[in-house]
């Protein structure tokens, strides 16, 4: 079936400095892919929706200039956390539609990338 | 508008008997509902999905939901637990007519005791 990975998996950074965290779809082309965070023990928050050859689109409250978004190509989408502070702390995964039933169907989903500021 | 609640948090059964994972929804539009299943270290993986046909869904490791519209309900159950059957299920709602509309539930935390 259809693979989504991410990389790296988990990521220890200090405070100021910038992360970068890729999507990629292994075996097949999205358009689309959507990149959310997940707080422990909480659900996930969709952050936006990459899109290949134009601009992401952000969720209301999620800041674009820290959190850049770049569909680089049909298979690669990158997340970079900018000026990274503690609070930023979280589990990043991303996902891609199926490539069967398009944005209408299911989702397939990174393993996720945690992330920890010091 | 769309939401969804997951009324349980946790939910801890014995290996052997049945599991019963609650979940309600809020939709402004005819919705395409899913489970999916988060093991530790692992991506989601799509356990079944509604999407207007039989209401009575089968999903995959033996888990299986109900469309209840009148209830506006999709609970998800499974006659008999396994211990792999741990893991965190989240309950999630799609708008019918948007490609990326996905509501998340709070979760449900499944434990499963030998």
């Amino acid at each position: 079936g259809a693979v989504v990975s991410q990389h790296p998996s988990w990521v220890i950074c200090k405070s100021g400095t910038s992360v970068k965290i890729e999507c990629r779809s292994l075996d097949f082309q999205a358009t689309t892919m959507f990149w959310y965070r997940q707080f422990p023990k909480q659900s996930l928050m969709l952050m936006a929706t990459s899109n290949e050859g134009s601009k992401a689109t952000y969720e209301q409250g999620v800041e674009k200039d820290k959190f850049l978004i770049n569909h680089a190509s049909l298979t690669l989408s990158t997340l970079t956390v900018t000026s990274a502070h503690p609070e930023d702390s979280s589990f990043y995964i991303c996902s891609a539609p199926s490539p069967s039933t398009g944005l209408f169907g299911e989702q397939y989903f990174g393993p996720g990338t945690r992330l920890t500021v010091t | 508008a769309q939401s969804v609640t997951q009324l349980d948090s946790h939910v801890s059964v014995s290996e052997g008997t049945p599991v019963l994972l609650r979940c309600n929804y809020s939709s402004s539009y005819s919705p395409s509902l899913f489970w999916y299943v988060q093991h530790p270290n692992k991506g989601l993986q799509l356990l079944l999905k509604y999407t207007s046909a039989a209401t009575l869904v089968k999903g995959i490791n033996g888990f299986e939901a109900e469309f209840k519209k009148s209830e506006t309900s999709f609970h998800l159950t499974k006659p008999s637990a396994h211990m792999s059957d741990a893991a965190e299920y989240f309950c999630v709602v799609k708008r019918g007519n948007a490609g990326n509309m996905l509501t998340f539930g709070g979760g449900t935390r499944l434990m499963v005791k030998p």
